[in-house]
């Protein structure tokens, strides 16, 4: 079946830095990619996403490129910010009436000023 | 703009109570959702409908229920709240036309004493 691993966290980086998350999936064939953000006492929103092979989403600075050599889909910006911090969920979707998505267990980041 | 509300947005309420927690949008979605979100952050579908009339099980068993009567309409049911009830619950939608891309309510925090 399906499924989404993001890598362990949680997360804590300085302002400015470098951030990489890693997401890999499992799944047959080309599904839709994901990245959804959830602030503080907030629900999901979605930060950015990619519905075929190569294609790069790319939102506030962040961005991620659909590799189906590797079936990653790795979340990358290159200077965070306090206002960043949040839980990041990798997920995959199936175009069609009856799909859903599935996500991976989320990530916590935390910068520091 | 995406429409999508909860009420309430906390709620604490003592063990053996029936609870309703709402949730509507107005963006005229067919496919909508409920998830339990725990402590660590993950979220577990536990009802999902593909439009009024429609309501299916989750990945997740729950003792809730739900009814879709009305496209934008999709409440959520506990008939004796426990602790175990305990959590964050966040309703969604989607439409298959614009990818699955699903948009998410800001959430119901319960705690059941």
């Amino acid at each position: 079946g399906n499924s989404v691993t993001q890598m362990e966290g949680p997360v804590t980086l300085s302002e400015e830095a470098f951030l990489t998350i890693n997401c890999t999936y499992t799944a047959t064939g080309y599904p839709s990619l994901f990245w959804y953000v959830q602030y503080p006492g907030e629900g999901l929103q979605l930060l950015l996403k990619a519905t075929k092979a190569d294609d790069k989403g790319s939102n506030k600075g962040f961005e991620a490129t659909y590799r189906k050599e590797t079936t990653s889909f790795h979340l990358e910006k290159g200077s965070v910010q306090v206002s960043d911090s949040a839980v990041y969920f990798c997920a995959l979707s199936w175009t069609g009436a009856n799909s859903k998505l599935t996500f991976g267990k989320g990530i916590t980041l935390s910068v520091r000023p | 703009e995406a429409d999508i509300y909860q009420t309430p947005r906390y709620l604490v309420i003592g063990t053996g109570k029936k609870i309703t927690l709402e949730c509507s949008q107005t963006m005229g979605h067919d496919k909508m959702y409920w998830y339990q979100q725990d402590p660590g952050m993950e979220l577990h579908l536990i009802h999902y409908s593909y439009g009024v009339n429609s309501t299916e099980k989750g990945d997740l068993s729950s003792e809730s229920t739900v009814s879709r009567i009305r496209t934008e309409h999709f409440p959520l049911t506990l008939e004796s709240a426990r602790p175990s009830h305990t959590s964050q619950y966040l309703c969604a939608s989607s439409d298959p036309i614009t990818g699955n891309e699903q948009f998410f309510g800001p959430g119901t925090r319960l705690t059941v004493l």
